[in-house]
Order: C-alpha cells, then structure tokens, then sequence
C-alpha cells in the first residue's frame, strides 16, 4: 500500500525567507510523487512532479523537492518565501489515483 | 487547452434531495477522476475512467453514487438521497495516459455541495 505522511499542519514563515515543506512517503515499488499546492477558492494545481529521473525536481513560482530514497522522503523547498506563496499544499503519491497527505498550511507574514 | 471545467461550482440542497455534477474534461485526456475533500483533508479518491469504462470505485462510493462517462468526454456524478455527510468539494481531473509513462492529472476548480 502507497501513502504520505506531512509532518507539519501548519508552517509560518516571514516573506524573504527559506520554506521547508516535510514529506514522508511509502510504496512497495518506485514511486511518483507530486506536489500540488491549493489556493484558496481555487482549484488544485501541479507545482513539480518526480518520475524516477533527476532526484531534484524543479517546479513552478521557484518550488523545488528532492527525492531521497533512502530517508523515504520528497521536502519542498523555496529560497525565499514571497506572500502569495500563502496556501495550502499537498504531497501525493501516484498508484491508480492519487493519495494525498492532509496537506500542510503554509502562512508567509510581511 | 482550457482545462478542466466542472459544473455548478456550488450547489446547496436539502437531506433526501439527489443532485448531479458534471465535468468537462481536457480534451484529449482519456482518463477521468472523481475525488472528494472534505474541510481540513485532502482529496480521497471516488472512481476513475479510462475512456467510458469505469475501472475502480473506491469503498467511499456508496450505492447512493453514481458515475457515469457515456461517450468517454463528460462525465456526470450523482448522489441520491443525499445526507448531511455529503457535505464536501467534490473534485474532477483528468490525465493522458501515454504508453509507460506515468499520468498527470489536472484538476478542475471542483463543486462545493452543502446540504442542509
């Protein structure tokens, strides 16, 4: 059975900061893990996905995550946090839908 | 490309009523997903389509849902009776599936049910 774990509901930060987004997952084989992020009354959107090629991924607004095998984990990162960077954003494994972790609220103050 | 669409994007309704969404999926996709979020989780997986067919039901979709997808385009989710627990986004994406390649799937903004 496929699953992620976020281990933070909830990340402050202050604009021009690093963020760290923490992910744990597990799967019996070689994953796809996604990173969506959800603004609110908006709809869920893509930032980076990982397909077994470079470990470092590279996703949209300056996101990106790294695939460590051996800690079984898929953190995003941003060098500097900027305010519409606040919302909500999931970790997902892909088997035949998507799991997604409960997600981890992200506040970026001024 | 104009993404997924889906339609009303709020519906309020009474306990016992059924109501029925739609999704417009991206064009070209072949598979289609229905997921449900309720407030403060994330997305739960309903059922998928591959074309028409529908390949899985997850054991959240009761005898009360049905999803339908008759030409392989559009797709139409009902609830019968619906309950106070209905309550919830309900969530539409689609993908390509494209030889070994694993899907991406693209959401559209959902439709948020209330019932009262």
């Amino acid at each position: 059975a496929q699953s992620v774990t976020q281990l933070d509901s909830h990340v402050s930060v202050s604009e021009g900061t690093p963020v760290l987004l923490r992910c744990n997952y597990s799967s019996s084989y070689s994953p796809s893990l996604f990173w969506y992020v959800q603004h609110p009354n908006k709809g869920l959107q893509l930032l980076l996905k990982y397909t077994s090629a470079a470990t470092l991924v590279k996703g949209i607004n300056g996101f990106e995550a790294e695939f460590k095998k051996s800690e079984t984990s898929f953190h995003l990162t941003k060098p500097s946090a900027h305010m519409s960077d606040a919302a909500e954003y999931f970790c997902v494994v892909s088997g035949t839908a998507l799991i997604f972790g409960k997600g981890t609220t992200l506040s970026v103050s001024s | 490309d104009t993404g997924v669409s889906q339609d009303p994007r709020h519906k309020i309704t009474k306990r016992g009523q059924n109501v029925t969404f739609r999704c417009d999926p991206i064009s070209e996709h072949n598979r289609l997903y229905w997921y449900r979020q309720t407030l403060g989780q994330g997305p739960e997986f309903l059922t998928y389509f591959q074309n028409e067919a529908q390949l899985e039901k997850s054991r959240l979709l009761s005898d009360r849902f049905s999803a339908e997808r008759p030409k392989g385009s559009f797709s139409t989710l009902e609830i019968q009776r619906t309950e106070q627990g209905d309550s919830a986004m309900y969530l539409c994406a689609s993908s390509q599936l494209a030889g070994g390649e694993r899907d991406t799937q693209y959401f559209g903004p959902g439709t948020r049910l209330t019932v009262l």
